[in-house]
């Protein structure tokens, strides 16, 4: 019963090639999120979505677009992608925006772009 | 916007000793400070967290205290074992906006 699902767990692809990973949650929660975990394990946020709305967009690259069908699915779509795009992708969710409840965490995304 | 600051970067410590993590943060708005552990290859998994209107909370061997005044706030884990090796990242969030955001990370060492 796996709260915060992402698949694949790990892409490896070429420069230039367009990839999407997949997130689900089951906690019936209404904002998910994507962050991304560099070599270094800073954790960054890139997106929040609030009941399929996009609430939080940082400076991240035209290059990802993310796509929620439901609040309980957030996609991450990303084109041409470069070799600075590795890293580990979490997907997160939590129970609405400005909770102060637990953020679950997916079990991660490794891309590695050759 | 928030920024969140984490010292050490790296700690290691003996079996069984206490270690520290400290973080300071900059916008005093921000009143839930939770505290997420990462082992190798593994997710972030929250282990405490702590509102604005407490001052400290503890759960076993992990308390954790919160300065309001300062900005700053401590993760302390007394009597440590091997498993408590990992990542630790400390991280502020206000209501009025929904980043949570996250400190740099302590990676932490246990010594045999």
């Amino acid at each position: 019963d796996t709260a915060v699902s992402q698949t694949p767990k790990y892409l490896v692809t070429q420069m230039g090639n367009d990839k999407s990973i997949k997130c689900e949650q089951n906690l019936g929660h209404d904002t998910m999120y994507w962050y991304k975990q560099d070599s270094k394990k800073f954790l960054k946020i890139m997106f929040s979505y609030n009941n399929k709305e996009l609430i939080i967009n940082e400076t991240v690259p035209n290059r990802f677009s993310p796509k929620s069908p439901d609040k309980a699915h957030l996609n991450l779509h990303i084109n041409s992608l470069e070799l600075g795009d590795s890293a580990v992708y979490f997907c997160a969710s939590r129970p609405y925006s400005g909770s102060r409840d637990e953020q679950f965490f997916g079990p991660g995304t490794r891309l590695t772009v050759l | 916007g928030e920024n969140v600051e984490q010292h050490p970067s790296t700690l290691s410590v003996q079996e069984g000793d206490s270690a520290v993590i400290k973080c300071t943060y900059s916008d005093s708005a921000s009143n839930y400070f939770p505290w997420y552990k990462q082992e190798l290859g593994k997710r972030p998994q929250l282990i405490i967290d702590i509102r604005s209107n407490v001052g400290e909370k503890k759960d076993q061997r992990i308390a954790v205290t919160l300065n309001k005044t300062a900005k700053h706030f401590s993760l302390h884990i007394t009597e440590t074992q091997p498993e408590d090796s990992a990542v630790y990242f400390c991280a502020a969030s206000m209501e009025r906006d929904d980043k949570i955001i996250f400190g740099k990370g302590t990676r932490l060492h246990i010594l045999p």
